[in-house]
């Protein structure tokens, strides 16, 4: 069964721009989170779909939004880049909402230059 | 969600057990303690997780205080490829996961 798939794994924008990630989740799996990696926040929790409606949502601003598809498949999208929101993008999925195990891909290293 | 104390890092000898500790001493009832660990340039990878009994699976042993204020994660037996950050989460069914900073493991050889 494939694992969570991400995509691009690798990208460099500018300051300003906007920039869209996908994620596909695992086969089965209705619930799509995303979260935000730093080395000096750490991993923060983005927010989370489920049936193409978000039910979750963590502190951040509105330049940074997501959606899902009616496949599961979802994607988030980073307004008028700043140099801060370099990091890596991180998609998990799950069974359900707040599944109890949920299945992270590889990851979307953003650089915002 | 409550919050979790690690150490920042740790370190063990090949082949021999490695207990790394979780402080949750404002853990509620309705929180289930869990464990993810993320290797070098990867996502998180799900290790293990309980509620009020030790747990054990392929991977490890949770080990959780009888107060449930504290917990641990055993590796029976640390290889290279167990180097990683461990993440201690709690968190109540169908809320969302907060990590921490984690505990970053070395495996010595």
């Amino acid at each position: 069964k494939a694992g969570v798939t991400q995509t691009p794994r690798y990208l460099i924008k500018t300051r300003g721009q906007q920039v869209t990630l996908s994620c596909s989740p695992i086969s089965g799996h209705r619930s799509v989170s995303w979260y935000q990696q730093t080395p000096g926040q750490g991993l923060q929790f983005l927010f989370e779909y489920f049936s193409e409606t978000q039910r979750n949502k963590g502190n951040f601003p509105g330049r940074f939004s997501g959606r899902q598809f009616s496949n599961s498949r979802s994607e988030m999208n980073v307004s008028t880049l700043e140099l801060g929101d370099s990091a890596l993008y991180l998609c998990a999925s799950s069974f359900s909402v707040g599944g109890n195990t949920i299945y992270f891909g590889e990851g979307s290293w953003l650089t915002v230059v | 969600d409550a919050k979790t104390t690690q150490p920042n890092s740790m370190e063990s000898n090949e082949e021999e057990p490695v207990h790394l500790p979780c402080n949750h001493s404002t853990i509620s009832g309705t929180d289930y303690i869990h464990w993810y660990r993320q290797l070098p340039s990867q996502g998180p990878e799900y290790v293990i997780h309980g509620l009020t009994s030790n747990v054990n699976n392929r991977m490890a042993s949770l080990a959780i205080a009888e107060d449930r204020k504290s917990s641990t994660l055993i590796l029976h037996r640390a290889t290279l490829r167990d180097a990683a950050v461990y993440y201690c989460i709690l968190r109540s069914t169908g809320n969302q996961f907060y990590f921490g900073t984690g505990t970053s493991l070395t495996v010595i050889p």
